[in-house]
Formats: structure tokens, C-alpha cells, sequence
């Protein structure tokens, strides 16, 4: 079965930090779609960026960098420098390829920037 | 284009009211699909689509009923609103692996 873990429910860190928010993933299939949204207050899901499961290369756009290491199952996502803009909740999701559509969300990280 | 349109935005239920939540997009995409967003649970699928006519159950279906007689709509039904169906819904369309998401509907039943 599949499934999204992401351990930190929430975390709080002073502006200019930088922050690692983890993802754990767990699938069957050797083809599969990892993906990171984020939800500002506003409430509105933003597609921050998708992997798949042949491409370990690690993405940096910014300040947001990713991590995906297959060998730990994990798709991890950094902001460095981090800013109260970027005070949200925070997503990873996962897609199995070949088989059915679903999205499978974890449960989410509250990251709240601190001034 | 307008995406994914969720109607209402907001909505107040008294228990054992029924209602839908309607769901518009104008992308044809085929799979369209329900998730509930509820504090600590992240968002869990209701109910999914991969084609008008076809629907399926996602991980809570219970207490909902969906149908698509078009590819553009998927409407959300609650028969007997339950208190415990008080959540944040979302609506999504998907075409390959490129998800769009309704602006969501607050619904509190009391």
C-alpha cells in the first residue's frame, strides 16, 4: 500500500533560518510521483514541484531545495534563508505510476516563520 | 480559463440537511476527485473520477455520494449532514501527473 509520512507536525523557526521539512514515502511500484504544495493561510493548495521516481537528481529553485534519496525513501524539501512569507502548511504527496490516479497526501507540516 | 471552481466557498449545515458541493472545471480533464482536508489529517480523497460515468471510492467515502453524468462537474452530495463532516473540501482535476485544485468549500455542520 502506498503512504505519505511526514513526522513534524509542526515547526517554528526565526526568520533567516533555514528549515528542512521531512518526507517519508512508502510503494510497491517502481514507477511513482512525488510532489511538495504548499497552503498559505489563504488556504489555497500551490504546486511547489513534482519528481518522479527515476530522476534522483536533488532541485534547487531559489531559496526551496529538494532532497530525493531513494535508498531512504525520503523527498525532503529545504528553505534556506527562510522568511514569514513562507509561514504555511506544507504537503508531500505521492502519485503511483501505472496504476490508478490518486494523489496520496501526508498529513502535513505547519512551519510558522517567526519575525 | 477559469480552472477549478468550488461552489460555495462557505456553507453552514444543520445535522441531517442535505446539500452538494458543486465542482466545474473547464480544462476536460478526466480524472476529477474529493478531498477533505480536516487539522492534523492532511487531505484524505473522498471519492475520485477517471471518466464521466465512472466513479470510485477514495479512503473515507462514507456519508458522501458523487456522480459524473459530464467531465466537466463533479458534484459532492451529503444525504445526512453529520457534524463529524464538518471540513474543508476540495475539489481537483488532474490530466497526467499536473493536479488543479478548487479554492476549497468550508463546510461546519452543527
Amino acid at each position: 500500500a502506498q503512504k505519505v509520512t511526514q513526522a513534524q507536525t509542526e515547526i517554528s523557526v526565526v526568520e533567516k533560518e533555514d528549515v528542512t521539512l521531512d518526507c517519508v514515502y512508502e510503494t510497491r511500484d517502481t514507477t511513482y510521483y512525488l510532489f511538495w504544495y504548499k497552503q498559505p493561510p489563504s488556504g489555497e493548495l500551490v504546486f511547489l514541484i513534482r519528481r518522479n521516481s527515476f530522476d534522483e537528481q536533488n532541485e534547487i529553485s531559489g531559496r526551496y531545495s529538494w532532497n530525493f534519496q531513494k535508498s531512504t525513501s525520503s523527498f525532503n524539501f529545504t528553505i534556506t534563508a527562510s522568511q514569514v512569507v513562507d509561514s504555511a502548511v506544507y504537503f508531500c504527496a505521492l502519485i503511483q505510476g501505472n496504476r490508478d490516479d490518486k494523489i496520496i497526501f501526508g498529513k502535513g507540516t505547519r512551519l510558522h516563520i517567526l519575525p | 480559463n477559469a480552472g477549478v471552481t468550488q461552489t460555495p466557498k462557505f456553507q453552514v449545515l444543520k445535522t441531517g440537511q442535505s446539500m452538494t458541493l458543486q465542482c466545474a472545471q473547464d480544462m476536460n480533464h478526466e480524472y476529477m476527485s474529493w478531498y477533505r482536508q480536516d487539522p492534523g489529517m492532511g487531505l484524505r480523497l473522498i471519492h475520485y473520477s477517471v471518466g464521466a460515468g465512472i466513479t470510485d471510492q477514495g479512503e473515507v467515502p462514507n456519508g458522501y455520494n458523487v456522480s459524473r453524468s459530464t467531465t466537466e462537474d463533479f458534484p459532492l452530495r451529503l444525504l445526512s449532514a453529520a457534524p463529524s463532516q464538518t471540513s474543508v473540501y476540495f475539489c481537483a482535476s488532474k490530466t497526467g501527473l499536473q493536479a488543479f485544485f478548487g479554492q476549497g468549500t468550508r463546510l461546519t455542520v452543527v
